[in-house]
């Protein structure tokens, strides 16, 4: 447990809106992620930080955007939300060496 | 790029049976492996890694040991109770970025 927290931890909301979601840590560690769970995939990559205003693309970017202001907050915001976005996310941090921690989960259900 | 294949599940034992879950990977250079466990609402918990070839990594009496030559990291324990039940997933990482790759997930089901 890194002291990761994900907000919403639950989410119903209809196609074509906006919708952000949060990750909070107490652990001023460097990088964080942002990754979708589905079912026959496994967790893929959607973004990931690797300092504050630092983000990259992961393997499944399109339709998402992240923002990084401060070392504890990595916001994943989805501009336009669509049903094959329906899925449960996952953010993880990781100090700088290999290892990554994982928060508890949002899952988002788009309508 | 990088990819992670682990059998696929459902799969159902008995306790105090022996469990195993193949994986293996393609990445290129000398990756980092790992084994994430996932129990039922919860978020995703490192069970074991192993970052050089011929590691063997364990927690909790789950082993997997580092294959370069044949480019595997099976997991292995050899009694499973109901409390194991829950969804593996084996991954790897390499380069700076430590970006993880993951398999599909294999859930195991272990009944009393």
């Amino acid at each position: 447990d890194a002291g990761i927290t994900q907000s919403p931890r639950h989410k119903v909301t209809e196609t074509g809106t906006p919708v952000t979601l949060r990750c909070h840590q107490t652990e001023n560690h460097r990088y964080m992620y942002w990754y979708r769970q589905d079912p026959g995939h496994g967790l893929r990559l959607i973004h990931y930080s690797y300092g504050v205003k630092d983000t990259d693309k992961g393997e499944v970017s399109d339709g998402y955007s992240v923002s990084r202001s401060k070392t504890e907050d990595f916001l994943l915001t989805l501009e336009s939300a669509t049903s094959s976005q329906t899925s449960v996310y996952f953010c993880a941090t990781r100090p700088d060496q290999s290892l990554q921690f994982f928060g508890p989960g949002t899952r988002l259900t788009v309508l | 790029g990088d990819s992670v294949t682990q059998m696929e599940g459902p799969v159902t034992l008995s306790e105090e049976a022996f469990l195993t879950i193949n994986c293996t990977y393609t990445a290129t250079g000398y990756p980092s492996l790992f084994w994430y466990v996932q129990y039922p609402g919860e978020g995703l918990q490192l069970l074991l890694k192993a970052t050089k070839a011929d590691d063997k990594g364990s927690n909790k009496g789950f082993e997997a040991t580092y294959r370069k030559e044949t480019t595997s990291f099976h997991l292995e324990k050899g009694s499973v109770q109901v409390s194991d039940s829950a969804v593996y997933f084996c991954a790897l990482s390499r380069g700076n970025d430590y970006k993880l790759s993951f398999g599909a997930g294999t859930t195991v089901t272990v009944r009393a």
